[in-house]
């Protein structure tokens, strides 16, 4: 069973454009949602991620929306450049747990 | 931002070989994870070790999967012997604490076992 669900596998946006990757999971004993960004040939490197006490954390350009009623979150990458185009994991864990749990990935691709 | 380095960066090796990949993790981290990825799809958790021991590990590590950490040398996952199935790309990831601190990913060990 999957416990962290990315809904798109893909996702194809135009230069300048909001990108939104969905996420959803089914642990509600997940309390802390990283999302991860990975370029081919290199190791997943920590975007942003958010507490479960919160509903919206920013940096930048990035910013997550989290619901906890509904168990889902999602990234949204505003002003999205080619540089963005990369996979992008939304992973999650809870205060004691030893791993962190990752969904499947959403390949980006910014179109210029 | 902190390093994980991961060596080799690519090794080749015919089933049913040994093969040791090594993690030389962030220095003051205190916890250890293996991962597997193929294809550039899901990141499977592997193991978790700190203190010496292993804390938790899944259905993927097999028997045949060892891994340890001999005197803060380095953090290091051993296939005795390896299978074709075992053909993927291993990373290393190390967070000073357990749960909610980030963990930092090294680049990963592409492994092709022949």
């Amino acid at each position: 069973q999957q416990q962290v669900r990315q809904s798109s596998q893909s996702l194809t946006v135009w230069e300048g454009e909001t990108a939104i990757l969905n996420c959803s999971y089914e642990n509600s004993a997940f309390d802390y949602f990283p999302w991860y960004q990975q370029f081919p040939g290199e190791g997943p490197a920590l975007l942003i991620a958010i507490r479960s006490v919160s509903d919206k954390k920013e940096d930048g350009r990035f910013t997550i929306f989290f619901n906890k009623r509904e168990k889902n979150l999602s990234l949204h990458i505003k002003d999205s450049q080619p540089g963005d185009s990369a996979t992008y994991f939304c992973a999650a864990s809870d205060t004691n747990a030893y791993k962190v749990i990752f969904g499947k990935g959403t390949h980006l691709h910014v179109l210029p | 931002g902190p390093k994980v380095l991961q060596i080799p960066s690519h090794q080749i090796i015919d089933m049913g070989q040994m093969v040791t990949l090594n993690c030389d993790p962030v220095s003051n981290h205190l916890y250890f994870y293996w991962y597997k990825q193929i294809l550039g799809q899901q990141m499977e958790f592997l193991v978790n070790f700190y203190n010496g021991k292993v804390m938790e590990k899944s259905k993927l590590f097999k028997d045949q999967f060892s891994v340890e950490r001999p005197d803060g040398s380095y953090f290091t996952l051993k296939i005795q012997p390896t299978a074709l199935e075992d053909s993927a790309v291993y990373f290393c990831a190390s967070s000073p604490r357990q749960g909610q601190d980030t963990q930092y990913f090294g680049p990963g060990t592409r492994l092709l076992v022949l």
